[in-house]
């Protein structure tokens, strides 16, 4: 099994700001089979990214993912009032599927 | 628009049993495989369990394994997950979520449902 490692595990910052999410995995993902998605409060899971870099429809350009085989990265480009959310990352390169244990972006 | 729908969420005794449904619409349902994704209360996101589109293969977590099984029915566009032997651990909201990019089981979830909560307690 492929475990995902997050970090950090919360980050602060100020709207307008650039984050920067690590994904790390414990082995190769294959053919950079990755995807991000975005969490909120009573809210289900939002897919962003996939393919490591490939946006989903409809999410904004100030997200971009990037990285391969064991490291992963999903950057913000300019924090946003809804970005503040918690962020995972999942592999699906091989099985089981498996996800990281979260990055939450809060406000500073 | 695509649209899941989970039911059939609720609190149950341990040992016991629980059908979790999602109605989906908005897309073919039958050309996407499906998957049941949880997350225990305060705690990340982890897989439990994918079907392909024609219900022909099935994926399960080590975790639920022998006591879950995943269904589908076509003709109502829905999702099933019959979950027997519960456990205080298998607490969680339970998410269906269309797969994408599916193959021998593996892909990514978009879009996700909004949720149904199992309670495993006495």
């Amino acid at each position: 099994e492929i475990v995902l490692t997050q970090s950090p595990g919360t980050l602060s910052l100020s709207p307008g700001e650039r984050a920067t999410l690590s994904c790390r995995a414990s082995q190769s993902v294959s053919s950079s089979y990755l995807a991000w998605y975005q969490e909120k409060p009573g809210q289900a899971p939002r897919l962003l990214i996939y393919g490591a870099s490939l946006r989903a429809t409809g999410i904004p350009d100030r997200f971009s993912g990037s990285g391969s085989g064991t490291d992963f990265t999903l950057t913000i480009s300019r924090l946003e009032p809804e970005d503040f959310a918690v962020y995972y990352c999942q592999q699906y390169g091989s099985s089981p599927l498996t996800f990281g244990g979260g990055t939450k972006v809060e406000i500073k | 628009e695509v649209q899941l729908l989970e039911s059939g969420g609720g609190l149950v005794q341990p040992g016991g049993s629980l059908r979790l449904s999602c109605a989906a619409s908005g897309f073919t349902f039958s050309s996407y495989g499906m998957s049941w994704v949880r997350q225990a209360p305060g705690k990340g996101l982890e897989w439990v369990s994918t079907i392909s589109g024609t219900g022909d293969s099935t994926y399960y977590a080590d975790s639920v394994k022998g006591r879950f099984t995943i269904s589908r029915d076509n003709s109502k566009n829905t999702l099933y997950l019959q979950m027997n032997s519960l456990r205080a651990e298998d607490t969680a909201v339970f998410y269906c979520a269309r797969m994408k990019g599916f193959w021998s089981g593996r892909g990514w979830f978009d879009p996700w449902g909004q949720g149904t909560l199992v309670t495993v307690s006495s």
